[in-house]
């Protein structure tokens, strides 16, 4: 079992321009969710899905990001257009469900972007 | 509001002594505790979560209600304890994590 994978590892892009980062879940994991760190500061909680549906996007932090999670296997999060502050490591997790025993989040390795 | 606090950004402790590393959080109602761990080239992992109450690696970490506290403790640090430790919560309404900023072991020889 690969884990949760994310690509690509790293990029590196200018102001103005779009970048679009996937994940690949665990297999059989319904729960998706991307966080980010920002330089300086904590892991934030981006969104979550439940299978396609976006349960939870309370974190996203404005409109030029947008995340898809079409026939509820892999998920992609476009932004566009990036800004400075945009630069960070974007993480991506998976869970199989609520309850105990089945919510443990597990993570990718993380999108290393950076917006010039 | 929600919040995980982790005072020490980095903390350096010498091989075979005790390590403490501090969490308090801020939260209305009853979250569940986690501490996660990221060594170096590796990607962020569950290290133990305040429910199961177990010993992970020599780790535990015990949920002090009244103190709003997690701290996590190990009798005798090993230099593979060397890595980025985060104090998460995840609350009784939803399943987002929310993290402190983390706090980096140093073990010495």
């Amino acid at each position: 079992e690969a884990g949760v994978t994310q690509f690509p590892s790293h990029s590196v892009i200018e102001k103005g321009q779009t970048v679009t980062l996937r994940c690949d879940p665990i297999s059989g994991h319904d729960n998706l969710y991307w966080y980010r760190r920002v330089m300086g500061k904590e892991i934030k909680f981006l969104l979550h899905f439940v299978k396609e549906s976006k349960q939870d996007e309370s974190g996203m932090p404005n409109n030029r990001f947008l995340a898809e999670r079409t026939g509820g296997t892999y998920s992609t999060l476009k932004v566009q257009p990036a800004e400075l502050e945009d630069s960070g490591v974007y993480f991506c997790a998976s869970s199989l469900g609520p309850g105990l025993g089945r919510n443990e989040q597990f993570f990718g390795p993380g999108t290393r972007l950076t917006v010039l | 509001a929600q919040r995980v606090t982790q005072p020490e950004k980095l903390l350096s402790v010498f091989k075979g002594a005790p390590v403490e590393l501090k969490c308090n959080y801020s939260y209305s109602g009853s979250p569940e505790l986690f501490w996660y761990v990221q060594y170096s080239r590796q990607r962020l992992q569950l290290l133990l979560r305040h429910i199961s109450r177990e010993s992970i690696k020599g780790f535990t970490a015990d949920l002090n209600k009244g103190e709003t506290s997690f701290h996590l403790k190990k009798p005798f640090a090993q230099e593979e304890d060397s890595a980025m430790y985060y104090c998460a919560l995840s609350g009784d309404r939803d399943d987002k994590i929310i993290f402190g900023k983390g706090t980096r072991l140093h073990i010495l020889p």
